[in-house]
């Protein structure tokens, strides 16, 4: 059974950095393009990053261009993201999401087939 | 970046009921859309691909139409499970961008 575990939210002050993880289990995974999706308390989803299979395509949210860093360690099956100069409208659920494709890349149709849980961050002095 | 407008937010409903859900592109994505269900406290789950395309398990009273920039989701008979909240998202175009939401509760 494929398995998204995230760990890594918790309280922030604003301008902070958190590193999030993804434990991926029950898939190859390196055999998929994964994403990082959030969501706000009481509002709707938002894409925020994604990262291809070897990391040779990426990318980002405008609102978190340049603060945040995806990556992806194949070996040890895990996702990350570093998210640096937090503010108070980052906070959100954060979702770790696989996608049904190797890659990232436009005019490609894809979806996402698989979520975890999520793990909260929360940006407040 | 595209902005996916979904209509109505909100929308209430009766068990049995045949009820349509719009999402529309600010420009061509071809068939690259997707629709996801968010049950309460829930993470979302995967519903329609390629604008029609049935996901894996997924009960067949969910149905999926449309191309280029107008797409839709019709349930055709409401079942208590279904009340929910309902998410379009475009896959043509980085970044990838969701719709606003639409809730469907219970009339």
């Amino acid at each position: 059974e494929e398995q998204l575990v995230e760990s890594g939210g918790g309280l922030v002050q604003p301008g902070r950095s958190l590193r999030l993880s993804c434990a991926a289990s029950g898939f190859t995974f390196d055999d998929y393009a994964m994403h990082w999706v959030r969501q706000a308390p009481g509002k709707g989803l938002e894409w925020v990053s994604g990262i291809s299979w070897n990391s040779g395509s990426i990318g980002y949210a405008d609102s978190v261009k340049g603060r945040f860093t995806i990556s992806r360690d194949n070996a040890k099956k895990s996702l990350y993201l570093q998210m640096n100069s937090l503010r108070a409208e980052d906070t959100a659920l954060y979702y770790c999401v696989k996608d049904i494709r190797i890659t990232m890349v436009q005019g490609v149709s894809s979806y996402f087939d698989d979520w975890g849980q999520g793990t909260l961050v929360a940006v407040s002095s | 970046d595209i902005q996916m407008t979904q209509s109505p937010s909100s929308l209430s409903a009766s068990v049995g009921d045949r009820v349509t859900i719009t999402c529309r592109a600010s420009q061509s994505i071809s068939n690259y859309l997707n629709w996801y269900q968010q049950q309460p406290g829930k993470a979302p789950k995967l519903l329609i691909y390629d604008a029609s395309r049935l996901q894996r398990g997924v009960p067949s009273r969910f149905s999926g139409s449309g191309s280029g920039t107008d797409f839709t989701l019709t349930i055709s008979s409401l079942q208590p499970e279904d009340f929910a909240t309902y998410y379009c998202q475009q896959s043509y175009f980085i970044p990838r961008t969701f719709g606003q939401g639409t809730k469907l509760e219970i009339k």
